[in-house]
């Protein structure tokens, strides 16, 4: 069985301000992969990144980038010079090795940049 | 391509009514899933289906049924509803076992 646990429920930072969201999850499968999906005020889940467990380097997407450590068992999400648009709830999750696609999700971060 | 639709987006129940969720993808994707969304909860997998044709339990399947005749739709259906099913029902469908994407969701309120 897999589990996400996203310990910050909200966070709120002012503009320009860097942030970041923990992820730490818990499988027994030795390939699985994670996600992080973001869901904006509008409602839709957009999805923002899947990382393999055999694949630890660390990525960066414009202000975007995620720090995936297996000793740890996380994958931490930080948006650097966050802006207003960022406001949005953050899921992360995991997906094991099975052949369903079963995603598990964390529980959501909310996080609300102000002007 | 419309990508992942769904019908209706919002809907008032009765305890009791009966209803059904429709999901449809045009992307042609064998995998497809329903989610409930609550408060403090995150999005736990009621229902999903690998394929026209089949369909298996997720972690809360307990009051829904769902069905997944043509590849392109995947039903959700409540039998008998109640109030505890109130919440916010997302489908989401996959090509292969990668990212999902999903549809825009359905707020439903039983009363």
């Amino acid at each position: 069985a897999q589990k996400v646990t996203q310990a910050q429920t909200e966070i709120s930072v002012v503009e320009k301000e860097d942030v970041t969201l923990d992820c730490v999850y818990e499988t027994r499968d030795t390939t699985y992969y994670l996600f992080w999906y973001k869901q904006p005020p509008s409602g839709e889940l957009v999805f923002l990144i899947r990382r393999n467990s055999f694949d630890e380097q660390n990525e960066i997407s414009g202000r975007y980038s995620w720090n995936f450590q297996k000793s740890t068992s996380s994958f931490n999400f930080t948006i650097t010079a966050s802006q207003v648009v960022d406001s949005a709830v953050y899921f992360c999750a995991v997906r094991g090795s099975s052949n369903t696609g079963k995603l598990i999700f964390g529980q959501g971060t909310t996080l609300q940049v102000k002007p | 391509n419309a990508g992942v639709t769904q019908t209706p987006k919002f809907r008032v129940l009765k305890t009791g009514q009966s209803m059904t969720l429709l999901c449809a993808q045009d992307m042609n994707h064998e995998y497809m899933y329903w989610y409930r969304q609550d408060p403090g909860m995150g999005l736990r997998l009621i229902h999903y289906s690998v394929g026209e044709g089949t369909t298996a339990k997720g972690e809360v399947p307990d009051g829904y049924n769902v069905s997944r005749l043509k590849k392109q739709n995947f039903l959700l259906g409540l039998e008998s509803a109640a109030p505890s099913q109130t919440s916010v029902y997302f489908c989401a469908s996959s090509y292969t076992l990668w990212e999902q994407f999903f549809g825009p969701g359905t707020r439903l309120t039983v009363l």
